[in-house]
């Protein structure tokens, strides 16, 4: 069975610090994964996948199959940075994480 | 990214009624996806949808929820007899061009 597991519910860091979002994932075969942000009040958006290996908004994550984890990474968080984050997982349907709210304090 | 828009954007029942949800995508989509999210929960899946027919279903998606596409455009989630649980947003979702799946602004159904 696929799961996500999003670890922190809660996530806050100062501007300008480093932060890291994780995220750990339980599949059998090849994953396809992702990290989305809601803003407040806003829908759900894709952030960054794996497969492309780019940095949005200074976000980078990695896929590690040894750890089986994918964490999401900024080195200077911002106060715009402030959102729900939710890892998922794409198996024909996809799944997210319980999601980390991100707290980004000046 | 296609727009999807969803309506209404607030909806106000009472315990009992028969609800519906609509999700209108820009362009045609075979593939389409309902999510749920209680307040202050996570993003839970509920359905998806492929050429006219339920592709898969979670646990969630019980007897007293169904989808349809009616006219071929517009997509519908349709709760028969609704609960105070049932309070939450609705998103749907479709296939985008650069994501694997482009949200709507979501539907926020309170049930008193």
């Amino acid at each position: 069975a696929q799961r996500v597991t999003q670890p922190e519910k809660l996530l806050s860091v100062f501007k300008g610090a480093p932060v890291e979002l994780k995220c750990n994932y339980s599949y059998s075969g090849s994953p396809e994964l992702f990290w989305y942000v809601q803003y407040s009040r806003q829908r759900l958006q894709l952030l960054l996948r794996h497969i492309s290996r780019e940095s949005i908004k200074g976000f980078t994550a990695d896929l590690n199959k040894g750890e089986t984890s994918f964490h999401l990474k900024k080195p200077f968080a911002q106060e715009e940075d402030s959102a729900m984050y939710y890892c998922a997982l794409n198996n024909n349907d996809m799944r997210f994480g319980a999601g980390t709210r991100l707290t980004v304090k000046p | 990214e296609p727009e999807v828009t969803q309506t209404p954007s607030h909806q106000v029942t009472q315990m009992g009624q028969e609800v519906i949800l609509r999700c209108v995508p820009i362009s045609n989509h075979l593939y389409f996806y309902w999510y749920r999210q209680i307040l202050g929960q996570k993003v839970e899946f509920l359905v998806s949808f492929y050429n006219n027919e339920i592709s898969e279903k979670s646990e969630i998606f019980d007897d007293q929820f169904s989808v349809e596409r009616p006219d071929g455009s517009n997509f519908t989630l349709k709760i028969r007899s609704t609960k105070l649980e049932d309070s939450a947003m609705y998103f749907c979702a479709c296939p985008g061009l650069n994501s694997p799946l482009h949200f709507g602004n979501g539907t926020r159904l309170t049930v008193t």
